[in-house]
């Protein structure tokens, strides 16, 4: 079954931990994207990878860090320094070409700072 | 980098009327307009897409109209169905064979359906 899973589904974490939300495709896309969704609001550009070992920030990446080290995998880190982490987090993965340009997109991971 | 502004933020009509939501870009170079569905709890999906070439694409009851001079495009529901409730997200991007592609959404458009 293809497709892009991120997990956990529900995560908690306490003040002043870092943490790290999984992302996995085997879609065998090169391009690879961490969203930050907070209630009522749209999908904010976190950090986006077109290749193995490089990556870019988004517009909100201060507090997070990702790596890049395998095709399928793109793992986020919610460092101590990100202020208001509680949020809903959401991958997503294409291909780089010019024709077949869909993102697909995991089903989410729920962080709560409690 | 591009900047995609997305009105209304909230959107109610009856159910069997039309909707309309528009977004703006600021990137003249944008040259790929996705649509994505989000219904509650769910992943988005992508539901329709339009490139810088065409003027307008439909697919059944979902149309995009695109107007490159003006900077902005629209998505039109018609015969709007209460299954049509959810949060639609537009994007502007910009395709170039081996350029990193920053993919950018709207605000969200929370469109509800009313029986």
């Amino acid at each position: 079954d293809g497709g892009i899973t991120q997990s956990p589904k529900y995560l908690f974490r306490k003040e002043g931990q870092n943490v790290t939300l999984s992302c996995e495709q085997n879609l065998n896309h090169d391009a690879m994207y961490w969203y930050r969704q907070d209630p009522g609001q749209g999908l904010r550009l976190i950090y986006y990878s077109q290749i193995v070992n490089d990556f870019q920030k988004g517009d909100i990446a201060e507090g997070y860090s990702v790596s890049r080290e395998k095709k399928e995998s793109f793992p986020l880190t919610v460092t101590s320094a990100q202020k208001n982490p509680t949020a809903f987090y959401l991958c997503a993965s294409s291909l780089t070409g010019t024709v077949n340009t869909e993102a697909f997109f995991g089903q989410g991971t729920r962080l709560t700072v409690v | 980098g591009e900047n995609v502004e997305q009105h209304p933020s909230t959107l109610s009509v009856q159910e069997g009327d039309s909707a309309v939501i528009k977004c703006t870009y600021s990137d003249s170079a944008s040259n790929y307009f996705p649509w994505y569905k989000q219904e509650l709890g769910k992943r988005p999906q992508l539901i329709i897409d339009i490139r810088s070439n065409v003027g307008e694409k439909k697919d059944q009851r979902i149309a995009v109209t695109l107007n490159k001079t003006a900077k902005h495009f629209s998505l039109h529901i018609t015969e709007t169905q209460p299954e049509d409730s959810a949060v639609y997200f537009c994007a502007a991007i910009r395709i170039s064979s081996g350029s990193a592609r920053q993919l950018t959404f709207g605000s969200g458009t929370q469109l509800t359906v009313l029986p």
